[in-house]
């Protein structure tokens, strides 16, 4: 089973759509979680962290499931900017960038 | 423009031949790695360095062999690959590989590698 499951999508939104990702974990004693983004042919880079109250940044709604071990990344509002691929990863441990798993990442295009 | 560089950006090599991957990070961390990113697939961590020491192999075959002269530069020397070693190889760095705040991984552009 894999450490982390996405949805590749791609999901085909409008601009000033809102649209949801989910994200879900295997490992019960991940200890934290992070989205980041991916534009084509480029690296990933933090999008940002995810903490157990949820967290906002902008248009950006992180929230974390610890019960049914899922994460989410809500935009609202999608700009074209917004197309990139969105990549979960968790950390099984509480420390350590060695111990980072990354999902597939799912695509996201939005159209104008 | 990224605090991570890496050369080349794109390397076409055959399964005999000898060649290296370049990182070099300006950010002054302690940590660096190199990830497989391949099509359809999650990225795979391959090696950790911290403060110039590997600290992380991750059952990678030894055709890849990694190098850390310095905490700012790291090296993926690459020697009879096979054609399922194409892929985008990307190396990365933190300010520590262990301590909190540890999810932040700054990335280079990566090295998409192509094996006939």
């Amino acid at each position: 089973r894999k450490e982390v499951e996405q949805d590749p999508g791609p999901f085909n939104v409008p601009e000033g759509a809102t649209v949801a990702f989910n994200c879900t974990y295997s490992n019960s004693a991940s200890q934290s979680f992070f989205w980041y983004r991916q534009d084509c042919r480029k690296e990933p880079k933090l999008l940002m962290s995810v903490y157990s109250s949820g967290n906002e940044d902008g248009r950006f709604t992180a929230q974390l499931n610890r019960a049914s071990q899922y994460i989410s990344l809500l935009i609202r509002d999608s700009k074209l900017s917004d197309s990139a691929t969105y990549l979960c990863v968790v950390n099984i441990l509480p420390t350590g960038a060695n111990n980072l798993f990354f999902g597939t990442g799912t695509r996201l295009t939005v159209i104008p | 423009e990224t605090g991570v560089t890496q050369t080349p950006r794109h390397l076409v090599m055959g399964m005999t031949n000898k060649k290296s991957l370049k990182c070099e990070q300006h950010l002054g961390h302690n940590a660096m790695y190199w990830y497989k990113q391949s099509a359809k697939k999650p990225l795979e961590l391959m090696f950790v360095y911290s403060l110039e020491e590997r600290v992380e192999n991750n059952s990678v075959p030894s055709r890849f062999s990694p190098e850390c002269p310095n905490s700012s530069h790291l090296f993926l020397h690459l020697h009879t690959l096979q054609p399922e070693d194409s892929a985008l190889y990307l190396c990365a760095s933190s300010p520590n590989s262990r301590g909190p705040n540890t999810g932040e991984l700054f990335f280079g552009e990566g090295s998409r590698l192509t094996v006939l």
